[in-house]
């Protein structure tokens, strides 16, 4: 199957710092990408939906300045966690849909931890 | 053992026993569903899916029923493995280009020697 690829998989940082998660479709083009964010035995809540050529469409409660998204090929979608806070320490995760297809590819996910 | 019905974070059983997995999905227009493993520390694993023209499909060890009626989506393991030892979402959508998977609360799956 299609492989995503999310890079780093842990990462920690300090309070106020900027962090950024990358998100790469390996074997196939990606027009549209999807950022979740889970907490700790919590299911995958959608932040946003990461277009490739235009501004990503956030969910409600999701602050579009500080998880910035950049979908700037058919390959790579990146979040930027700007400022970033202990209350932003979560599980980032990425999937990518071939095409127009609505078959998801999930990426290994990111382990945020700020201190 | 197996629970039937109501979703339930838990399931705890022993090798070689049926699971069965049950999620209540929200939005009546979904049409595309899909059950995911999730090991700790790790992404979503595919396991199967089915579309609303169906209501159950088989894999390997896997079967997926789907009742439009109630909105109801069950994963059923035979013969479950240690292996099987997760967390399992249920997923939906409305199998439209471009829409997100909305995921449903998960069942911690454990499987004892």
């Amino acid at each position: 199957g299609a492989v995503v690829s999310q890079h780093p998989s842990r990462v920690i940082c300090k309070s106020g710092t900027s962090v950024k998660i990358e998100c790469r479709s390996l074997d196939f083009q990606a027009t549209t990408m999807f950022w979740y964010r889970q907490f700790p035995k919590q299911s995958l809540m959608l932040m946003a939906t990461s277009n490739e050529g235009s501004k990503a469409t956030y969910e409600q409660g999701v602050e579009k300045d500080k998880f910035l998204i950049n979908h700037a090929s058919l390959t790579l979608s990146t979040l930027t966690v700007t400022s970033a806070h202990p209350e932003d320490s979560s599980f980032y995760i990425c999937s990518a849909n071939e095409g127009w297809s609505t078959e998801a590819f999930f990426g290994q996910g990111t382990r945020l931890t700020v201190v | 053992g197996e629970s039937v019905g109501l979703h339930l974070p838990t399931l705890s059983v022993q090798e070689g026993d049926n699971s069965i997995i049950n999620c209540a999905y929200s939005n009546s227009a979904s049409d595309y569903f899909i059950w995911y493993k999730q090991e700790s520390g790790k992404g979503p694993q595919f396991i199967i899916d089915i579309r609303s023209n169906m209501d159950k499909r088989q894999g390997q060890r896997v079967t997926v029923l789907l009742n439009k009626t109630v909105k109801h989506l069950s994963l059923q393991i035979a013969a479950t493995q240690p292996g099987d030892s997760a967390v399992y979402f249920c997923a939906e959508n409305i199998n439209q280009a471009g829409t997100a998977l909305i995921f449903g609360k998960g069942t911690t799956l454990s499987v004892s020697s």
